[in-house]
Parts: C-alpha cells; structure tokens; sequence
C-alpha cells in the first residue's frame, strides 16, 4: 500500500498571504489528523477529520482550518500567515476511528518570510 | 491537563551500549502509549504502542513497558547501532480522544562507531 503523501514538500510564503496543505492519506483509512512540528513547541495537534467531519480540534487560533472530502483526502489552510507559522506540518491517517496506531506523512516544510 | 514528559537530550552513545529514554505520562482515563521515531527530514513512524497496563510494546529491538503505577513508558534497547540515530517521541492516546496524539519534546539519540 502506498503511504501518506503530502503535496507540496516545501512552500515559501509570505506574511499575510493564504497557504492549502494536501494529504491523501493510506487507501482505505478514514481519518485525516493533523499537526505542526516546530522547534519551540514541539508537535501539537491541529485538528482530526474522520468522514468529512471534524471531531476534534487542538488549541489554534482561526486562521487555521481544514476539511476532508469524500475520498478521504484532506486540506488544511492557514489565512492571514504570520512569521510564527513556519514550521513542519505533518499528516497522519488512520484507519480506526478510536485512537490506535496513525501513519504519518514526510511533512511540508512552510516558511513564511 | 494530560501531558507527556521525556527525558531531554542528546542523549549521546556508543555502538553497542544500551539505551533508555525515560516517559511519564499524565492522563485520565486509560490513555494508549506509543513510541514514534523520527529520521533527519523524515515524518514520524511507529515504533511501537501498548494500549492497556503491563503491556509491553516491542520492534526492531527496542521495548517500552506501560506501567500505570508509575505512569511510565521507558523505551530501552540492548545494543545500539548508528542507524538507529533519530529523535524519538513518547506520545499518548486518550481513550474517546478521536485520534489525537499528545507528543513529549522528543528525545534526540546519536550513536557512534
């Protein structure tokens, strides 16, 4: 089976501009998680989607959204970025809809400038 | 809240020697323990997980014990290899928490020839 893929690997934006993040997660897996990775506060969940709905949500202002579609591929985007939003945004999927083993993608890199 | 402590790193080895990165945990409820390991520009893989007390997790040489008494999730190794140079993330899974994984800092382990 294929593995969790994000598109794109490495984005450069800049402040105040709008970024969408792409993960098609393992074929037959429901649930799309997603976290930020950065060196200060280490990795924090973003939200989790499981069907299209979205069940659970961490500790991030607005500007950070997502959605799932029928196909089990997920976006996330992020408005307004500011320079704290650089980091390593990373997918991982599911195939249970309770809390068991999740596979993660290789990540996209944002740098925002 | 629930939370993950690790034990801070570099934790520094030689090829061979034995390993222990140390985990605590704080949940309520019956939380599942993981392990997950990450390679330099890599996203996260499974190491290993243990989902209810005095279950151990094991893979690739590396074990963890859950230990509810003493809410722990020591990951230990017998013999290092270079190859096994990554950081490693203790994570919890809440039982009803939709996929959401809470991650410690991450412990970074080097070994050398």
């Amino acid at each position: 089976k294929a593995g969790v893929t994000q598109t794109p690997r490495y984005l450069i934006k800049t402040r105040g501009q709008q970024v969408t993040l792409s993960c098609s997660p393992i074929s037959g897996h429901r649930s799309v998680s997603w976290y930020q990775q950065t060196p200060g506060q280490g990795l924090q969940f973003l939200f989790e989607y499981f069907s299209e709905t979205q069940r659970n949500k961490g500790n991030f202002p607005g500007r950070f959204s997502g959605r799932q579609f029928s196909n089990s591929r997920s976006e996330m985007n992020v408005s307004t970025l500011e320079l704290g939003d650089s980091a390593l945004y990373l997918c991982a999927s599911s195939s249970s809809g309770q809390t068991y083993e999740q596979y993660f993608g290789p990540g996209t890199r944002l740098t925002v400038t | 809240g629930d939370s993950v402590t690790q034990m801070e790193g570099p934790v520094t080895l030689s090829e061979e020697a034995f390993l222990t990165i140390n985990c605590t945990y704080t949940a309520t409820g019956y939380p599942s323990l993981f392990w997950y390991v990450q390679y330099p520009g890599e996203g996260l893989q499974l190491l290993l997980k243990a989902t209810k007390a005095d279950d151990k997790g094991s893979n690739k040489g590396f074990e963890a014990t859950y230990r509810k008494e003493t809410t722990s999730f020591h990951l230990e190794k017998g013999s290092v290899q270079v190859s096994d140079s990554a950081v490693y993330f203790c994570a919890l899974g809440l039982s009803g928490g939709y996929n959401k994984l809470i991650f410690g800092a991450g412990t970074r382990l080097a070994v050398h020839p």
